[in-house]
């Protein structure tokens, strides 16, 4: 399966803790977002990555969150010191472009529940 | 005011009817997207486009740019196309982060 793979698919984290969610874009992507949907509220962007840059972190809260996309490997979205508000579905998509007339393909996800 | 907006927000159909969600944008978009997302699975794109019309099975979608509109139909509506159904805009030029609408709840019944 080339699509967009996310890892884990449910994880659950205790307040303090780190969270650490992965996604490994479709192959020949190098453009990579991504979305949080909070429950029962639509899907906001929160960051947009090329391969080891950080190009539109506009979305993302100010403190305790950052993303990477190395070199090498999937693209991480690090939580830490979580807390409950950060319980949501973090999505990741990936495109081969940064056009927005390009069409981005979705992972299924990683649920985070925070206790 | 949203930049996205979806009517309506719940619908409920019995199998067979003919289905129409609407989605209206208020920013100027490169693309707008339809997308499906199951009850706790992944998000699923099914049109892209940017002008006129598209048709994939029993799925149509068309777009008014000038109304700043789209629509999206099922035909012949089966209890398997039950899913929240989202609109998402693409903006002009690069970086094409999207936008969200808050998505239309389709059930579908025997």
């Amino acid at each position: 399966n080339a699509g967009v793979m996310q890892n884990p698919r449910h994880l659950v984290r205790r307040r303090g803790q780190e969270a650490r969610l992965r996604c490994s874009p479709m192959k020949g992507h190098s453009h990579v977002y991504w979305y949080r949907q909070l429950p029962e509220e639509g899907l906001k962007f929160m960051v947009y990555l090329q391969k080891e840059n950080i190009i539109d972190e506009s979305g993302m809260p100010k403190e305790r969150f950052s993303a990477e996309f190395p070199k090498e490997g999937p693209s991480i979205l690090r939580i830490q010191q979580v807390v409950r508000g950060d319980s949501a579905a973090y999505f990741c998509a990936s495109s081969t472009t940064a056009q927005g007339n390009q069409p981005q393909h979705f992972g299924d996800g990683t649920r985070l529940s925070i206790l | 005011k949203n930049e996205v907006e979806q009517s309506p927000q719940n619908l409920t159909a019995q199998e067979g009817e003919f289905i129409t969600i609407n989605c209206s944008y208020s920013v100027g978009i490169s693309a707008l997207h339809w997308l499906q997302q199951h009850p706790g699975g992944g998000i699923v794109s099914l049109f892209m486009l940017s002008s006129g019309k598209k048709k994939h099975g029993r799925l149509i979608a068309t777009i008014n740019i000038q109304e700043k509109h789209s629509s999206l139909h099922i035909t012949a509506s089966h209890p398997r196309d039950s899913a929240v159904y989202i609109c998402a805009v693409g903006p002009t030029g690069t970086a094409s982060k999207l936008t969200f609408g808050t998505g239309t709840r389709l059930q579908v019944t025997l």
